[in-house]
């Protein structure tokens, strides 16, 4: 079985200041971990995805993500906060089955 | 290329009814899947299709239930609903291929259960 938790359900950070979004895996398998974005009223867009084949992936809209298995964590970031990045964002993780178990979620909140 | 469409875009039911909601995936996709975003439950795997056939369930009663069509869109129905059905559904669909496929989500439908 995965699971992934999400520490911290809402973040602030100061426009151009740097994003750091945590999350940590457990997986009886090698991970396949993907963050997403959820916009209000809108469906899920994926940021970036972990294969296995780099730790470091780079994702859409200038986020990135390192994937650490001494640490069992994948977390997200982006050096400079734009306001257009304020929503929720989710880690998921697949591994033995195809369906995505997501994590419960970080609201950003950038303030201008 | 049009995403995944998803219909009602809101819906409202009242207890012990039935509710169906609808998913086209993207074209020459032939996995759907379902997910329930209830407030303070997160997002849930609920149901996964694949060229007409269920192949995995999340941990929901037989209530729910669904079906996928020769054209790869499908159906989720929710039968007696009770007032904690109340969510936004999510449908995604994916070629089957590896397992880190990217799912390509719908809009959602919003169903509100009084």
């Amino acid at each position: 079985a995965q699971s992934v938790t999400q520490l911290g359900s809402h973040v602030s950070v100061s426009e151009g200041a740097l994003v750091l979004l945590r999350c940590n895996y457990s997986s009886s398998v090698p991970p396949y971990l993907f963050w997403y974005v959820q916009y209000p009223n809108q469906g899920l867009q994926l940021l970036l995805k972990y294969t296995s084949a780099a730790t470091l992936v780079k994702g859409i809209n200038g986020f990135e993500a390192e994937f650490k298995k001494s640490e069992t964590s994948f977390h997200l970031t982006k050096p400079s906060a734009h306001m257009s990045d304020a929503a929720e964002y989710f880690c998921a993780v697949t591994g033995s089955a195809r369906q995505l178990t997501f994590g419960s979620g970080t609201q950003l909140t950038v303030l201008p | 290329e049009a995403g995944v469409t998803q219909s009602p875009t809101h819906l409202i039911k009242t207890r012990g009814q039935q509710a169906t909601l609808r998913c086209s995936p993207i074209s020459g996709h032939t996995s759907v899947y379902w997910y329930q975003q209830a407030l303070g439950l997160g997002l849930q795997f609920l149901l996964w299709y694949d060229e007409g056939e269920e192949r995995n369930r999340g941990n929901f009663p037989p209530r729910f239930s669904g079906r996928q069509f020769p054209n790869y869109s499908s159906e989720l129905n929710v039968n007696a609903l009770e007032l904690e059905d109340s969510a936004l559904y999510l449908c995604a669909s994916s070629t089957l291929g590896a397992l880190y496929n990217e799912q390509f989500f719908g809009p959602g439908t919003r169903l509100t259960v009084l």
